[in-house]
């Protein structure tokens, strides 16, 4: 049972640059969310997804793109890099959102702007 | 909106210490509340949680209580370890809002030395 899986696990983007963060789970999760993680600042939703065909935004969802075509996959897009996205990016699934169930996370996507 | 305040940290405490991160909350609704751990170089892990008002989450020796009046949910251990040595975040989950997303605090840092 891989749980959620997160691809690359490093990445250095020059600014102007797009690319896609992987992320994709085997647990029939139906809920799944993405976050970024700075300093002092704990972890911030940028987008999430309640089923396969939905998604919304969450706190921070400007600079990125998120599909879901299927419910074991949401890949989340920079459209053009900036250095202010420089952060480290966690993908988590919950089987039905967190009120009652945690969520499981990835081990992250390291990513440098520069 | 919903907001999670944190203990500053990083605490730094002997092997054997009691610990206590304190924690407070501010929601719409009635959220279900989490404590999350991240040791170095790894996603977070769900610890415990509680999903109403004076439940007790209890693992690992860890312990929460949902404490309504005082919209708290201070983390307490009585003996800590080296091994406890991470970041721990304190989070909720509601149905209002980003549809039961987590809100994070800023975290905690917790060195446990021998």
């Amino acid at each position: 049972n891989a749980g959620v899986t997160q691809t690359p696990k490093f990445q250095v983007l020059k600014t102007g640059q797009s690319m896609t963060l992987q992320c994709a789970q085997d647990m029939n999760h139906e809920y799944m969310s993405w976050y970024r993680q700075d300093p002092g600042m704990g972890l911030r939703l940028i987008h999430y997804s309640v089923g396969a065909g939905i998604t919304d935004q969450g706190e921070v969802p400007n600079g990125y793109n998120v599909s879901r075509s299927t419910t074991e996959d949401f890949p989340l897009r920079l459209l053009s890099a900036a250095p202010s996205q420089t952060s480290v990016y966690f993908c988590a699934s919950s089987k039905q959102g967190g009120t009652n169930y945690g969520y499981t996370f990835g081990s992250g996507t390291r990513l440098t702007v520069v | 909106g919903n907001s999670v305040t944190q203990m500053e940290g990083p605490v730094t405490l002997s092997e054997e210490a009691f610990l206590t991160i304190n924690c407070t909350y501010t929601a719409t609704g009635y959220p279900s509340l989490f404590w999350y751990v991240q040791y170095p170089g790894e996603g977070l892990q769900l610890l415990l949680k509680a999903t109403k008002a004076d439940d007790k989450g209890s693992n690992k020796g860890f312990e929460a209580t949902y404490r309504k009046e005082t919209t708290s949910f201070h983390l307490e251990k009585g003996s800590v370890q080296v091994s406890d040595s991470a970041v721990y975040f304190c989070a909720l989950s509601d149905l209002g809002g980003s549809a039961r997303q987590l809100t994070f605090g800023s975290g905690t840092q917790l060195t446990v030395l021998p």
